[in-house]
């Protein structure tokens, strides 16, 4: 089974402020990707980032960065410089890579995070 | 690319009717549909996942009957909720991915279901 827990369930930040998303997750697969969504106040899903396993390099992505640790079952992000646009709710989620199923690459969620950013 | 419709994007109905969602990829075709629940202020939670041609494949607590699932074609899936009651008012939520060996899903964005 997999688990994808997200310990913060709130931060709230002041306009330009960092503020990092915790992810930690739980499977038994050796080969499995991560995700991060956004999910602004109209509801609809926002696809930052896809990471596999095998790639444990970190990335930047203008204000966003992920900070990928197999070690430590960790997929945390990053909002540098946070605006009040970031306000939202984030998901991670985790896909294991079944490619001869039928029902692969189902996604689990974690529980969100909803960053507030005040101005 | 990669574009997920879907219809309605609110729906309100009285209790004990039944309403159809559809969920429609624009611009490829969509080998497997996954339909989501999401209640407010909490998680995507996976209900099932459909292939065109067969039968959907439901998660363990998600009423096969309550909640028919038909993907008839390579773009398009429904979801049914039938004899709808105010506990299935919820944010259902469409995706779809591009072949068995492609990861991503493409997210719709979502029908607010509420059941008076």
């Amino acid at each position: 089974a997999q688990k994808v827990t997200q310990a913060q369930t709130e931060i709230s930040v002041v306009e330009k402020e960092d503020v990092t998303l915790d992810c930690v997750y739980e499977t038994r697969d050796t080969t499995y990707y991560l995700f991060w969504y956004k999910q602004p106040p109209s509801g609809e899903l926002v696809f930052l980032i896809r990471r596999n396993s095998f790639d444990e390099q970190n990335e930047i992505s203008g204000r966003y960065s992920w900070n990928f640790q197999k070690s430590t079952s960790s997929f945390n992000f990053t909002i540098t410089a946070s605006q009040v646009v970031d306000s939202a709710v984030y998901f991670c989620a985790l896909s294991e890579a079944r490619l001869r199923e039928a029902a692969g690459n189902k996604l689990t969620f974690g529980g969100g995070t909803r960053v507030l950013v005040k101005p | 690319g990669a574009v997920v419709s879907q219809h309605p994007s609110w729906v309100i109905c009285k209790s004990g009717t039944s309403v159809k969602i559809e969920c429609r990829s624009l611009d490829f075709q969509a080998t497997t549909m996954f339909w989501y629940r999401q209640f407010p202020k909490q998680s995507l939670m996976l209900m099932a996942t459909s292939n065109e041609g067969s039968k959907a494949t439901y998660e363990q607590g998600v009423e096969k009957d309550k909640f028919l699932i038909n993907h008839a074609s390579l773009t398009l899936s429904t979801l049914t909720v039938t004899s709808a009651h105010p506990e299935d008012s919820s944010f259902y939520i469409c995706s779809a991915s591009r072949g068995r060996t492609f990861v991503e899903q493409f997210f719709g964005p979502g029908t607010r279901l509420t059941v008076l």
